[in-house]
Formats: C-alpha cells, structure tokens, sequence
C-alpha cells in the first residue's frame, strides 16, 4: 500500500524551461514533505521541504507547492538546468509517525 | 568532513551465505536507517534505530539483522533467510526531529553469484 505515490516515472524538459514534478499523498495524517535528488550510484540528497501550515517554500530555484485538500505536491525547478538531471523523490511523515515514507521517484532529464 | 560512509560499495553474495554491509556517520545523529532501493520502486525502511541498543523492523525487514552498539555504526546483515537480496541498499541517518532531513550515505549494490 504506497501512501506516496510520483505516477510519471520520467519527465524530459528542455533546458531553460520550467520543470514540474509531482507527487500525491494519501495519509491525511502526513504534514512534513520533503524532496530529495539521487545521480546515480550516489545516496539522496536533501532539496527542500515544507509543512503543512505552509503552502508554498522557495529556495532558489526550486519552489516546492503543497495542496493539502488534493493531497498533493509538486516540485518547480525554474530555470531547468542540464545539471537538475536526476531522479527526484518525494518523501512524507507526519505527527507520531518516526519514518518518512518515500514515493517510486520521477527521473527528469534536462535537455541541453 | 562530516558524512555518512557505506561500505563497501559492491557486493557479491553466494547462495546461502550471510553478507554484512557497513554505515559509518560522523554526524552526531541519534536515529539511523537502511532503505533497500529497486528499480522503478521508491526507498522501502528495512530497519531504523533512534537510539543506541535499540532498533525497530521496518516495512521489509524479513531475511535481514542489524545491530546498534556505538551511536556511529549501525551494520546491516543480509541473511540466507532474505530470498531476493538484489538491490541498492541506502543507509540514512538524522537527528530527532522529524522535521529535519535525512542524510543519505552512497549505497552498497549487493548481487547474488
């Protein structure tokens, strides 16, 4: 039972333009998400977060945009670079809970 | 340099032998975690421990032992019992927050001969 799910296993944009990942939920319990980005052969590494008394945290060029009434969220990496290749996983926990449960990971290819 | 240190980076097992991957961090964080990755799946929690001596079974942890002695180590062992142990294994670690991030290591890629 995956209680977070990123359904486009690949998203391929061109450089420059705006790449938006997403990723939907379905334990209403779950108010801290996270993203993180994997190379490959290389472990995750930490992108951005938010909780859920937020709807929306910048950082950069990475905004990242909750929707707690769809259970959902999604990652906008504006301008896309070539380096922003990766594959990019969503993760969620929630109060009581001492695990984040990951969804399957969206692999995202920034054309040149 | 603080960080998180897996080892080793490949490993091959024979049929019916026991393998023990290593997680090392530097990082002064209580909680410690393994994921095993596979392709096309999200990080499913084998294991995790939030304190030293202690350790809680995670979403997968039939065929697979650890142990957490010291605050810095927390081995993983890959028994016979595990049937399909194929995978990239991930170890993690964080402080007590569950709002702050968890700190990845490189992986250890574990094939069966």
């Amino acid at each position: 039972d995956q209680q977070v799910k990123q359904n486009s296993p690949s998203l391929s944009v061109q450089e420059g333009r705006i790449s938006i990942l997403n990723c939907d939920y379905t334990n209403s319990m779950f108010d801290y998400f996270l993203w993180y980005k994997k190379y490959p052969a290389e472990g995750p590494t930490f992108l951005i977060s938010i909780s859920s008394i937020k709807d929306k945290n910048e950082d950069g060029r990475f905004t990242v945009f909750l929707n707690k009434s769809a259970k959902h969220l999604s990652l906008h990496i504006v301008p896309s670079q070539p380096g922003d290749s990766a594959v990019y996983f969503c993760a969620a926990s929630g109060y009581n809970f001492n695990k984040f449960y990951f969804g399957s990971g969206t692999k995202l290819n920034v054309k040149p | 340099d603080g960080g998180i240190t897996q080892s080793p980076k490949y490993l091959f097992r024979k049929e019916g032998q026991n393998v023990t991957l290593s997680c090392e961090q530097n990082l002064n964080h209580d909680a410690m975690y393994w994921y095993r990755q596979d392709p096309g799946q999200g990080l499913r929690l084998i294991y995790y421990s939030q304190i030293v001596n202690d350790f809680q079974k995670g979403d997968i942890a039939e065929g697979y032992s650890v142990s957490r002695e010291k605050k810095e180590s927390f081995p993983l062992t890959v028994t016979s019992a595990q049937k399909n142990p194929t995978a990239f294994y991930l170890c993690a670690s964080s402080i007590q927050d569950r709002e702050q991030p968890q700190h990845f290591g490189d992986g250890t890629r574990l094939s069966i001969l």
